[in-house]
């Protein structure tokens, strides 16, 4: 079984700060999801990184996948309320056919006060 | 734009009913997902299945959860009997070709309550 530590598990800041949210695991993933997934709904997709050593940017939010694909990080700048969420890292072992679903972290709950 | 539809959105039960979910994925994608999430935790996969056929059951609790998805299209989940341990949101994700090669969509989810 593949496990997913994320850290911190909790995280509160002030507007403005920046922040890094961090995924770690033993396992290597052929890809790695980041979700962010507010109260009563479902999980909806930022980002998938594929390549070790991979960075991706989606405005504020800045993603790498680490060299040997086991860990990412989730940095944001600038943190705004509307970043408030749980966010949540998800690995793939997956080569794209047969039983490829993702394992979940526990997720880092942000909140981000005014 | 495209939604996974899930039913109900909330459901209150007592221990030992049954109860069932319902899950329509977004047109044309061929893998659907069931998921369970206690508060405060991630997903955790149930069922994968691609078209009709389930392709991973082995986090399934079999002797009380079943799923099907008899034309490749919508998906039901039950639960038969609930036990408080159940209390949880299940939620429905379908993919295109797979979360290797494209994006899971979620539904909003089913939040069960077993008292």
């Amino acid at each position: 079984t593949q496990l997913l530590e994320q850290s911190p598990q909790f995280l509160s800041i002030q507007e403005g700060e920046n922040l890094t949210v961090y995924c770690n695991s033993s396992s290597v993933f052929s890809s790695l999801q980041w979700y962010r997934q507010e109260p009563g709904e479902g999980p909806v997709l930022l980002v998938t990184v594929v390549t070790g050593g991979e960075v991706k940017k989606l405005k504020r939010l800045t993603f790498q996948f680490g060299d040997a694909r086991k860990d990412s990080s989730l940095h944001i700048t600038a943190a705004q309320p509307g970043d408030t969420g749980l966010y949540l890292c998800a690995g793939a072992v997956g080569s794209g056919g047969g039983a490829d679903g993702l394992t979940f972290g526990k997720g880092t709950h942000l909140i981000i006060q005014p | 734009e495209a939604e996974v539809a899930q039913s109900p959105r909330y459901k209150i039960t007592e221990k030992s009913q049954a109860v069932a979910f319902w899950c329509d994925p977004i047109s044309g994608h061929a893998t659907l997902y069931w998921y369970r999430q206690i508060l405060g935790q991630g997903p955790e996969l149930l069922v994968q299945f691609q078209d009709e056929s389930v392709v991973d059951d082995s986090q399934l609790p079999k002797d009380r959860f079943s799923a099907e998805r008899l034309k490749g299209v919508d998906s039901t989940l039950k639960i038969q009997p609930a036990e408080l341990g159940d209390s949880a949101m299940y939620l429905c994700a379908s993919s295109f070709q797979g979360i290797v090669t494209g994006e899971l969509f979620f539904g909003e989810g089913s939040r069960l309550t077993v008292l």
